[in-house]
């Protein structure tokens, strides 16, 4: 199983600054096959970028995803409010799937 | 747009089998692999298996002793069912659709609390 390890653990930034998610894995993901979730209290995740840089249907342009191998980077060039929240990185390229274990963003 | 809801006991007693279903609603369940994913309390997330609409499995090794998955086309759900609980398996079980075999989840359901208690 391909283990991801996401950092920083909580990110303390506030509105307007660049937030910048790391997600390595144990061993190269296949084709980039990466994805980003954001997850607020109380709701399930929802999809930001899959492919490890493509961003899903109705995600703002300030979210990017770089990164291929076992280096991804989640980029949120300018944080608004809402985007205060928990995010997961998942590879899907082997079985089983699985996921990083989340980096908070929080306000500072 | 596509939509899930899980449903299911919120409450199973240990050593017994917990049970949820996913009903899929605005489109067809057809041609889709359908997950399940869990996250206990202020943790991370597990995927724990998946089922395509043809009834083919695949399950996450550490869950697979213990784990089945079916499907219902014609009710347009899926279900799960976990034997042998304990309180380890107290979470928020989620669905989730993927497009193909090596896809992302999207959309998913909102979850349900599965507690595992006497």
């Amino acid at each position: 199983e391909i283990v991801l390890t996401q950092s920083p653990g909580t990110l303390s930034l506030s509105p307007g600054e660049r937030a910048t998610l790391s997600c390595r894995a144990s061993q190269s993901v296949s084709s980039s096959y990466l994805a980003w979730y954001q997850q607020k209290p109380g709701q399930a995740p929802r999809l930001l970028i899959y492919g490890a840089s493509s961003r899903a249907t109705g995600i703002p342009d300030r979210f990017s995803g770089s990164g291929s191998g076992t280096d991804f980077t989640l980029t949120i060039s300018r944080l608004e409010p809402e985007d205060f929240a928990v995010y997961y990185c998942q590879q899907y390229g082997s079985s089983p799937s699985s996921f990083g274990g989340g980096t908070k963003v929080e306000i500072k | 747009q596509v939509q899930l809801q899980e449903s299911g006991p919120g409450l199973v007693k240990p050593s017994e089998t917990l049970s949820l279903t996913c009903t899929v609603s605005g489109g067809s369940i057809s041609s889709y692999y359908w997950s399940w994913i869990r996250q206990p309390a202020g943790k991370g997330l597990e995927w724990i298996g998946r089922i395509y609409t043809s009834g083919s499995t695949n399950y996450n090794p550490s869950l697979k002793s213990r784990v089945t998955m079916s499907v219902d086309t014609s009710k347009n759900q899926f279900s799960l069912k976990l034997s042998s609980v304990t309180a380890a398996d107290t979470a928020v079980y989620y669905c989730a659709r993927a497009p193909g075999s090596l896809y992302w989840f999207d959309p998913w359901g909102q979850g349900t609390l599965v507690t595992v208690s006497s």
